[in-house]
């Protein structure tokens, strides 16, 4: 059983549309991250959340942490090619000190 | 910028060779580790260290054999390759511990064992 449930695994849209990625547990994290990777490469840290509701928007991504620091989402708006890749979710839990990763959400942008 | 440089970037192995996967970042950076990554599966913890001298196992770690006598380098050995351990590698490093430092990983090693 992973400890970061992410949803969905696959998802394939259309240049333009609106997409949400969910990142949940049982567990409460002291801080959450979003990563991206790209194929061949290792990830790449998009962003970091660590106060329960906390919103964080970069250009069309907007990052929010769950009230009880227990889930996160991510939003894509206006989705575009370049947006393509592996998003991984990944947090420490509070009184821990390993990050742990969620299998991560594959998305294809069509043009 | 170098950041996290893995070598080799692939490699085949028949089943029970022995060898090591090379890692280092130049940033100065205190905390190392090795992940590995399977499909569905996210990335997975191997060994990490704190700091120069100092390992200690992760999620995963059996089959694999960490050192770190430089703050620099932190090699991934495989004694006796096994099937099970055909991956994708990742070493990463960051400033301190994983609680909200940035993490920079490195390109990955892509390891197949026959």
């Amino acid at each position: 059983t992973q400890l970061l449930e992410q949803s969905p695994q696959f998802l394939s849209i259309q240049e333009g549309e609106n997409l949400t990625v969910y990142c949940n547990s049982s567990s409460v994290f002291s801080s959450l991250q979003w990563y991206r990777q790209e194929p061949g490469e290792g990830p790449v840290l998009l962003v970091t959340v660590v106060t329960g509701g906390e919103v964080k928007k970069l250009k069309r991504l907007t990052f929010q942490f769950g009230d009880a620091r227990k889930d996160s989402s991510l939003h894509i708006t206006a989705a575009q090619p370049g947006d393509t890749g592996l998003y991984l979710c990944a947090g420490v839990k509070r009184g821990g000190s390993r990050l742990t990763f969620g299998e991560g959400t594959q998305l294809t942008v069509n043009p | 910028n170098a950041g996290v440089t893995q070598t080799p970037k692939f490699q085949v192995l028949k089943t029970g060779q022995s060898m090591t996967l090379q890692c280092a970042q130049d940033m100065n950076h205190e905390y190392m580790s090795w992940y590995r990554q399977d499909p569905g599966m996210g990335l997975r913890l191997i060994h990490y260290s704190v700091g120069a001298g100092i390992t200690d196992q992760g999620e995963v770690p059996n089959g694999y054999n960490v050192s770190r006598s430089t703050t620099e380098d932190f090699p991934l050995r495989l004694l006796s390759a096994a099937p099970s351990q055909t991956s994708v590698y990742f070493c990463a490093s960051s400033w301190g511990g994983n609680s909200g430092n940035t993490i920079y990983f490195g390109e990955g090693s892509w390891l197949t064992v026959v």
